[in-house]
């Protein structure tokens, strides 16, 4: 399977604890974006990598949100001391640099915090 | 600030019924890109159509069609003879150039398409 993969598919954690999300892009993508969606809602923004370098950051990617694109090719984003409202399903899309930039979504980690 | 918005929370259909899923949307930007994803019961998000906004040539995929109207500010999208395994939450959305040369995607609510047999 060539797609966007990300691991875990699900984690539960208690409030405070950190954890930590895993993207794989397709391989010979170099963007590659996070976002959050909340139950009803659609995708919000949260980060975007060209290569290794963060460029953009929203405003909802609070201190205690950190990602990381190490060599240009996975990346992780971290949680520290989770509050319930973090609660979410973490999507990870990847695209080309052309004019087109289509996204291709991964399949999400959903996030519980009890 | 981009917005797009999906008026439509759920629609229920009856298999071979045509549906239209509405979508408008508010940017400044004179050159941008329009979307359509598909969200199953799985929950990974799935591609479907990109329009750029110099192009408003109605666009038709098999059961898919999609009308762009730039004086209206809307891109719906319309299954002719819908089937069960349409059912899903489908999404439009909208990109905004960002640092680099990314585009960040602005999405709407998204409308829950359930077609019953």
């Amino acid at each position: 399977d060539t797609g966007v993969s990300q691991n875990p598919r699900h984690k539960i954690t208690k409030r405070g604890q950190n954890v930590t999300f895993r993207c794989d892009p397709i391989s010979e993508h170099n963007r590659l974006y996070w976002y959050r969606q909340t139950l009803g809602q659609g995708p919000e923004f949260l980060t975007y990598f060209q290569n290794e370098a963060q460029l953009e950051k929203s405003r909802l990617l609070s201190d205690r949100f950190s990602a990381e694109r190490p060599k240009g090719s996975f990346s992780t984003l971290e949680i520290q001391r989770t509050e319930q409202g973090d609660s979410a399903m973490y999507l990870c899309a990847s695209s080309l640099v052309m004019i087109y930039n289509e996204q291709f979504f991964g399949p999400g980690t959903r996030l519980t915090v009890l | 600030a981009q917005k797009v918005t999906q008026a439509q929370t759920e629609i229920s259909v009856v298999e071979k019924e045509d549906v239209t899923l509405d979508c408008v949307y508010e940017t400044r930007d004179t050159t941008y890109y329009l979307f359509w994803y598909k969200q199953p019961p799985s929950g990974e998000l799935v591609f479907l159509i990109r329009r750029n906004s110099f192009d408003e040539q109605n666009e038709i995929s098999g059961r898919y069609s999609w009308n762009f109207q730039k004086s209206t500010s809307s891109f719906n999208f319309t299954i002719t003879a819908s089937q069960v395994v349409d059912s899903a939450v489908y999404f439009c959305a909208l990109s905004e150039a960002i640092t680099g040369g990314g585009n960040k995607l602005t999405f709407g609510t998204g409308t829950q398409l359930k077609v019953e047999l």
